[in-house]
């Protein structure tokens, strides 16, 4: 299969604070990796696609000051939210993309949840 | 026009039966097409995957590619409560490796 894991699954932090997210390919290697941001109610946005070895590409509107995204090896990518605030408060899902099939199929992390106070 | 749409729902069908989620795209030069299924407070989770015209089927579930018509559908046979969650259209455009996804359709089967 192809596992990708997250870390922390929840997190609580105080306005002002830095968090980081880590996402993890287990069973694959992941030259690219993306990461998404979901509101209640609402579809996955795209916030940025990470590659390995270089900078990350951030869609429109994201601040890539304040999304961190470091793209160190083939299975793991981090983002960190940079002096967080209560409106950053989401849920951040990350996903790899399967380079063994041709379809670029992408498999998501549990996802991380959250909560600027 | 919205680069990916379904219908958002709510789509409610008596278990047993057949659920039809619909969804469109504008993008003529789309490559591959995704069904994610996504339960209340989880991340979205990899149903089945169609690049070609046609139809594919994966146990109970069936996708249908329509590329003339920018369609792609996913019909549920045999639908459980289980099969209660948002179902997600992604669509690979031209961009390397980027989806597009749709809102979503919520999809009810009560028993």
């Amino acid at each position: 299969g192809a596992v990708v894991s997250q870390h922390p699954s929840w997190v609580i932090c105080k306005s002002g604070t830095s968090v980081k997210i880590e996402c993890r390919s287990l069973d694959f290697q992941a030259t690219t990796m993306f990461w998404y941001r979901q509101f209640p109610k609402q579809s996955l946005m795209l916030m940025a696609t990470s590659n390995e070895g270089s900078k990350a590409t951030y869609e429109q509107g994201v601040e890539k000051d304040k999304f961190l995204i470091n793209h160190a090896s083939l299975t793991l990518s981090t983002l960190t939210v940079t002096s967080a605030h209560p409106e950053d408060s989401s849920f951040y899902i990350c996903s790899a993309r399967d380079g063994r099939l041709n379809t670029d199929t992408q498999y998501f992390g549990p996802g991380t949840r959250l909560t600027v106070l | 026009q919205k680069e990916v749409e379904q219908n958002s729902g709510p789509l409610s069908v008596p278990e047993g039966a057949i659920a039809s989620l619909n969804c469109t795209y504008s993008d003529r030069g789309s490559q591959s097409f995704f069904w994610y299924r996504q339960y209340s407070g989880k991340s979205p989770e990899l149903i089945m995957f169609i690049y070609s015209n046609g139809d594919k089927e994966d146990g109970r579930f069936t996708a249908q590619l329509n590329k003339a018509s920018q369609y792609v559908s996913l019909l549920i046979r045999d639908s459980q409560p289980s099969d209660s969650a948002t179902y997600l259209c992604a669509v690979k455009g031209t961009s390397y490796g980027k989806l597009t996804f749709g809102q979503g359709t919520i999809l009810t089967v009560h028993p």
